[in-house]
């Protein structure tokens, strides 16, 4: 069984601030992740994923997201947030066969930018 | 990038009639597409996986004969629901996987399509 908790289900940060959203995962397999992106109205957006490999990924629009298995998290960072990065975040994981098997998202994270 | 598109956007229907909601992954072909359901403020919540040529595989709690799901072609797949109701209201969204070409590895979204039954 595979689960995700996103901690904070708002966060509020000013324009220019680090962003940090935080996700933990459980899983009984080596987990593939994933941050995605959701806009008002709108599908998802993939930002970045850990499969295998390098543990930092880096994605889209300037965020990276660090795979720490010691403390099986997966938090999404962004060094300068911008006001165009006001949106839902969502974590996911899924197992070995992660482009054919169902994805189970966390709760979201809704992050709102400050002028 | 790969584009999945999922027609209507939005849809009104009064309660008891059956609305169709497509997903096509245009210019790729998709060997597995997801149907998930949103509701306000909340968490996907996948209600099935279809393989094209086989019956969808429903999640748990899902009613197969309200949530009917088609995936005929590698680029089509279809959710129907039938006699809905207002607690079916929801936002809607497809992904598809598995798409030669692209990383077969993630799933794509499409837009999202938001169901109000009155």
């Amino acid at each position: 069984a595979q689960s995700v908790t996103q901690l904070g289900s708002h966060v509020s940060v000013s324009e220019g601030a680090l962003v940090l959203l935080r996700c933990n995962y459980s899983s009984s397999v080596p987990p593939y992740l994933f941050w995605y992106v959701q806009y008002p109205n709108q599908g998802l957006q993939l930002l970045l994923k850990y499969t295998t490999g390098a543990t930092l990924v880096k994605g889209i629009n300037g965020f990276e997201a660090e795979f720490k298995k010691s403390e099986t998290s997966f938090h999404l960072t962004k060094p300068s947030a911008h006001m165009s990065d006001a949106a839902e975040y969502f974590c996911a994981v899924s197992g070995p066969n992660f482009g054919n098997e169902k994805l189970t998202f966390g709760t979201g994270t809704r992050l709102t930018i400050i002028p | 990038g790969a584009v999945v598109s999922q027609h209507p956007s939005w849809v009104i229907c009064k309660s008891g009639t059956s609305v169709k909601i497509e997903c096509r992954s245009l210019d790729f072909q998709a060997t597995t597409m997801f149907w998930y359901r949103q509701f306000p403020k909340q968490s996907l919540m996948l209600m099935a996986t279809s393989n094209e040529g086989s019956k969808a595989t429903y999640e748990q709690g899902v009613e197969k004969d309200k949530f009917l799901i088609n995936h005929a072609s590698l680029t089509l797949s279809t959710l129907t629901v039938t006699s809905a109701h207002p607690e079916d209201s929801s936002f809607y969204i497809c992904s598809a996987s598995g798409l030669r070409g692209f990383d077969k590895n993630i799933q794509y979204f499409g837009a999202g399509t938001r169901l109000s039954v009155l």
